[in-house]
């Protein structure tokens, strides 16, 4: 399958500074990026779905001033969550298609841990 | 609203089969995803569905049923690595994942 490359896997911050994901696809054009966040033992929220060149779209409850998507080519999007708090610490995961239609591959999964 | 349900938690013996149910009611259908998720790890994709009837890829097959809003994930010759938990996705009409909330599932030797 096409391989979606996420970074960091891990990242440990202190609370009040920003940090930023990447997600890119190594082997295809995405032209929609997913992102993901799940709390132990829960299942996957999505927080905001992206498309290459516009505004992400967020989910209902999802602060886009806090969480800022930018997915500014076919091949990357970047997630930064900004002045995090402890409370921001979680598994963020994300998926991209090559289409909205077609299968998502999802990258490997960045644990923040905010301190 | 839009809802899926799949069991919590599910037992099963090394060598043996096991299906694990999904049941959907979804504004839309574009098809149904089943991932494999180890603990701490991003899910992997597993098999998509989205005309009736029954996948199959190794070990692994998928059921789909559109009218009766119904899929199951069958593994057979389990191993303890299929440890790990299961989740049912369906694309729904705006093209939106819905997720279930995952199935636990324990080999036991």
């Amino acid at each position: 399958g096409a391989v979606v490359s996420q970074h960091p896997s891990w990242v440990i911050c202190k609370s009040g500074t920003s940090v930023k994901i990447e997600c890119r696809s190594l082997d295809f054009q995405a032209t929609t990026m997913f992102w993901y966040r799940q709390f132990p033992k829960q299942s996957l929220m999505l927080m905001a779905t992206s498309n290459e060149g516009s505004k992400a779209t967020y989910e209902q409850g999802v602060e886009k001033d806090k969480f800022l998507i930018n997915h500014a080519s076919l091949t990357l999007s970047t997630l930064t969550v900004t002045s995090a708090h402890p409370e921001d610490s979680s598994f963020y995961i994300c998926s991209a298609s090559e289409g909205s239609d077609t299968e998502a591959f999802f990258g490997q999964g960045t644990r923040l841990t905010v301190v | 609203g839009q809802n899926i349900d799949q069991p919590t938690e599910m037992t099963a013996t090394e060598g043996a089969i096991v299906q694990i149910n999904c049941t959907y009611q979804t504004s839309g259908f574009n098809g149904l995803f089943w991932y494999q998720q180890h603990a701490g790890e991003a899910p992997t994709f597993l098999s998509y569905n989205v005309l009736d009837g029954l996948e199959e890829k190794g070990r692994f097959s998928s059921f789909l049923s559109r009218s009766k809003g119904y899929s199951y994930l069958l593994l057979k010759e389990l191993q303890m690595k299929d440890s790990a938990s299961y989740l049912c996705a369906v694309l729904d009409s705006n093209y939106q994942l819905i997720w279930g909330a995952g199935t636990k599932l324990i080999i036991k030797p």
